[in-house]
């Protein structure tokens, strides 16, 4: 069953503590992105890597960072140095066709 | 000035009714053209993909891409109340690459 699997669908953390949020993907395919949605703001990427310990910043990379050390995974992780956490995690992959395949999301609540 | 602009809405139809969905660009560069949908609290779902310009066609849904106007559409015909969803569109310069979504546009149909 090929797809992209997030984990866990809802999180809940203290303000402070940093917190990792999976992205599995068994598509075979070389791009990963993580993206953000707010409500009323669409999605905002966060970082994109398009190879193997390889990964770019996108527009709101600040107080996240990611690791991309195997084709198949590609974990964000948010710090407490990012201001406004709470909000809707997507992660994405794509093929060499450039379509793009989205996970389930994982709801983060930080309080 | 946005990368890609999409009307918000929402827009309400009653069941049966053709539904147009717009999306204008900036950037002549974009090659590669996205619809997807998405369902509240769940992730995107790819329903359309378009290289260049033309129109392509999907059971209920058609895309439209014209380039020399910056300009996508994305038709749905015999609305269903299943439809009613959020419709992001997207698109990207080439492979790999980053992609650049609209806000999304909330769509209601009326049993």
């Amino acid at each position: 069953d090929g797809g992209i699997t997030q984990s866990p669908k809802y999180l809940f953390r203290k303000e402070g503590q940093n917190v990792t949020l999976s992205c599995e993907q068994n598509l075979n395919h070389d791009a990963m992105y993580w993206y953000r949605q707010d409500p009323g703001q669409g999605l905002r990427l966060i970082y994109y890597s398009q190879i193997v310990n390889d990964f770019q910043k996108g527009d709101i990379a600040e107080g996240y960072s990611v690791s991309r050390e195997k084709k198949e995974s590609f974990p964000l992780t948010v710090t407490s140095a990012q201001k406004n956490p709470t909000a809707f995690y997507l992660c994405a992959s794509a093929d060499a066709t450039t379509e793009q395949y989205f996970g389930p999301g994982t709801r983060l609540t930080v309080t | 000035q946005k990368e890609v602009e999409q009307d918000p809405g929402p827009l309400s139809v009653p069941e049966g009714a053709i539904v147009s969905l717009n999306c204008t660009y900036s950037n002549s560069a974009f090659q590669y053209f996205m619809w997807y949908r998405q369902y509240s609290r769940k992730g995107p779902e790819l329903l359309m993909y378009t290289y260049s310009s033309g129109n392509k066609e999907d059971g209920r849904f058609t895309a439209q891409v014209d380039k020399s106007s910056k300009y996508i559409s994305l038709f749905i015909r015999d609305s269903q109340p299943s439809d009613s969803a959020t419709y992001l569109c997207a698109m990207s310069f080439n492979t790999g690459n980053q992609f650049y979504f609209g806000t999304g546009t909330s769509l209601t149909v009326i049993p």
